[in-house]
């Protein structure tokens, strides 16, 4: 069964900060997805990361997949409050089909 | 071009009735996936739809069905509700023919079970 770990599952910082999120998942995918929801919203596509060694950046939001340690990244840089929301980290099942979610980040950020 | 969309965005049911939850796909998507989320938790897979044809289910009971038109939208009915089926419904939609399968989600239903 696939599972996708994601931590911390909580996470307050200040303004101004650094701070990294972890995905590790537990069979091969040469894919991987991060996605961004707002209280009571749906989910907004942040990046596709398609293959070992990719590295996207947008903003203060860097993420990064290494696809033989089966662990991706998201590196938050000098954090602002619009970042507050839940991030998840998603992959394919074998099928290719159905995606598997972790259980999210919910970040906070505090001026 | 509209994206993914819902409806209704809210729904309160009591135990024991029936629903049934609508989508449309972003335009030139031909396949269309559900997804349950509950309350702090990460959306959970429950079937996707290709070819008017359930392709492929998650670990949902019988009570969860859904069907797709020719024209690529989709139903998903829900029997009996229990308490714990309330959640956001999530849609999304995908294009077979895209190369990295990417999934585009709506906006969610809202279901509240009384």
């Amino acid at each position: 069964e696939l599972k996708v770990e994601q931590n911390p599952l909580f996470l307050s910082m200040q303004e101004g900060k650094n701070y990294t999120i972890y995905c590790n998942y537990s069979t091969t995918s040469d894919r991987l997805y991060w996605y961004r929801q707002d209280p009571g919203k749906s989910l907004e596509s942040l990046f596709v990361l398609l293959s070992n060694g990719a590295v996207k950046q947008e903003g203060r939001l860097m993420a990064s997949l290494d696809t033989k340690a089966r662990l991706s990244t998201l590196h938050i840089t000098a954090a602002v409050h619009d970042l507050s929301a839940t991030y998840f980290c998603a992959v394919f099942t074998n099928s290719g089909y159905a995606l598997n979610f972790g259980k999210g980040t919910s970040l906070l950020v505090t001026p | 071009d509209a994206g993914v969309t819902q409806s209704p965005t809210h729904l309160i049911k009591t135990r024991g009735q029936q629903v049934t939850l609508r989508c449309s796909p972003k335009s030139g998507h031909d396949t269309v996936s559900w997804y349950q989320q509950a309350l702090g938790q990460g959306p959970q897979f429950i079937f996707q739809y290709y070819e008017e044809e359930e392709r492929q289910r998650g670990n949902f009971p019988d009570r969860f069905s859904g069907h797709q038109f020719p024209n690529y939208s989709s139903e998903l009915n829900v029997n009996a509700l229990l308490l714990g089926d309330s959640a956001l419904y999530l849609c999304a939609s995908s294009y077979s023919g895209a190369k990295y399968n990417e999934q585009f989600f709506g906006p969610g239903t809202r279901l509240t079970v009384l």
